[in-house]
């Protein structure tokens, strides 16, 4: 069975650092894309950013470029997201996410690691 | 960047009934755009994948179709556990961006 399970959130203030961790297990992880996806609180969802299958190729979304860098571990089926400089705004649920191999959609979702953010 | 603007953004309705969502592209998205159904709390469910592909293990009462930038997701029979928030996502080109979502509420 598929499992993504994150950790790592919290409450942090403005200016902050924090780092979340997604867990996979139950499939070949060195094999697929990996992404984050954030929900702030009532509102839709919204990607972050995505990697590749050996690191080597991330992608932003505006909001986060520049702040936020993702990163993997495939020796312990391990994804990260490394959250600096966080604005009130950054406040959501974020969700680690598995890309299928063949398109950027997200075929597998962890429960979500919620981040806070204080002024 | 690519907008996705799904209508409604609130749907009445009733279980039995037959109802159809509609998302459209602020560009051509060919055939890559896919559909997640979300209940408070939980992460989002895939439904649908590359337009009009049906998930495993999802309903056959779930169908979509559609291409470039226009795509509808449609629930030919509601069942009580439909009643939730529907989003559709492209991956055409970065960013990949997510529609505002659809809710779906019992009338």
């Amino acid at each position: 069975e598929v499992q993504l399970v994150e950790s790592g959130g919290g409450l942090v203030q403005s200016g902050g650092s924090l780092r979340l961790s997604c867990a996979g297990s139950g499939f070949t992880f060195s094999s697929h894309w990996m992404s984050w996806v954030r929900q702030a609180p009532g509102k839709g969802l919204e990607w972050v950013a995505n990697i590749n299958r050996d690191g080597s190729v991330k992608r932003y979304g505006d909001p986060v470029k520049g702040r936020f860098t993702i990163s993997r571990d495939n020796a312990k089926n391990s994804l990260s997201l490394q959250l600096d400089s966080l604005r009130v705004e950054d406040t959501a649920v974020y969700y680690c996410a598995r890309v299928p191999a063949s398109d950027s959609w997200f075929d597998y979702w962890g429960q979500g690691s919620p981040v806070s953010v204080s002024s | 960047d690519i907008q996705l603007t799904q209508s409604p953004f609130t749907l009445s309705a009733s279980v039995g009934d037959r109802v159809t969502i509609t998302c459209r592209a602020s560009q051509n998205v060919n055939s890559w755009l896919a559909w997640y159904q979300q209940k408070g709390g939980r992460p989002p469910k895939p439904l649908i994948y590359k337009a009009s592909n049906l998930q495993s293990g999802v309903p056959s009462r779930f169908s979509a179709s559609g291409s470039g930038t226009e795509f509808t997701l449609t629930i030919s029979s509601l069942q009580p556990d439909d009643f939730a928030t529907y989003y559709c996502q492209h991956s055409n080109s970065y960013p990949i961006t997510f529609g505002q979502g659809t809710r779906l509420e019992i009338k």
